[in-house]
């Protein structure tokens, strides 16, 4: 079945440090994929993507991800985060035709 | 520009009381989703409009939830009767298109609680 892995439900790390946020895929086709923020009580919002082309992506916000079709997987970094970094993030493959299948989310938390 | 408006913003109901929830999506966007946040979960898609017409709904328990977008535009999202494990947050999402390129845009989510 298609779905979506993200490793990790809570990650902490302090102001300033690398942040790395864990996603893997399922299908041997590698479907487009996606990386969503979404803070308290608000939307989700597009980090960034990767469609075709190059297999590093930069994003928003300093973010970028990278995908690694060997490894199936588009794990998302940061090189230094910061407090307002603070939100939940979530992976979303999508396998046909904008049918998203979202991970079940990592909370990241930054430390003072 | 305008983003993906709902409401309401949080609902609370007792098991088998009807619900219903409201989205305008972004002016021009054809294609409409509603998704289903289940507390601890990611999103999972209920149902994909592309403008009027029903593109995916596999994942829409129909016995006891419905949508419709008549106009293309605005969507309503019904449950009835409710139960306890519908409780998430109900988010809509539109986009310009359906190809996979196309962003999809969220709105804040309704809050359901059934008590």
């Amino acid at each position: 079945a298609q779905s979506v892995t993200q490793l990790g439900s809570h990650v902490s790390v302090s102001e300033g440090a690398l942040v790395l946020l864990r996603c893997n895929y399922s299908s041997s086709v590698p479907p487009y994929l996606f990386w969503y923020v979404q803070y308290p009580n608000q939307g989700l919002q597009l980090l960034l993507k990767y469609t075709t082309g190059a297999t590093l992506v930069k994003g928003i916000n300093g973010f970028e991800a990278e995908f690694k079709k060997s490894e199936t997987s588009f794990h998302l970094t940061k090189p230094s985060a910061h407090m307002s970094d603070a939100a939940e993030y979530f992976c979303a493959a999508d396998y046909n035709f904008n049918k998203f299948y979202f991970g079940s989310g990592t909370k990241l938390n930054v430390k003072p | 520009e305008a983003g993906v408006a709902q409401s309401p913003r949080y609902k609370i109901i007792e098991k088998r009381q009807s619900v219903a929830f409201w989205c305008n999506p972004i002016s021009g966007h054809a294609t409409l989703y509603w998704y289903q946040q289940i507390l601890g979960q990611g999103p999972k898609l209920l149902i994909q409009f592309q403008n009027n017409g029903v593109v995916d709904d596999s994942q829409l328990p129909k016995d006891r939830f419905s949508a419709e977008r008549l106009k293309g535009v605005d969507s309503t999202l019904k449950i009835q009767p409710a139960k306890l494990e519908d409780s998430a947050v109900y988010l809509c999402a539109s986009s310009l298109g359906a190809h996979s390129t196309d962003t999809q845009y969220f709105g804040p989510g309704t809050r359901l609680t059934v008590l």
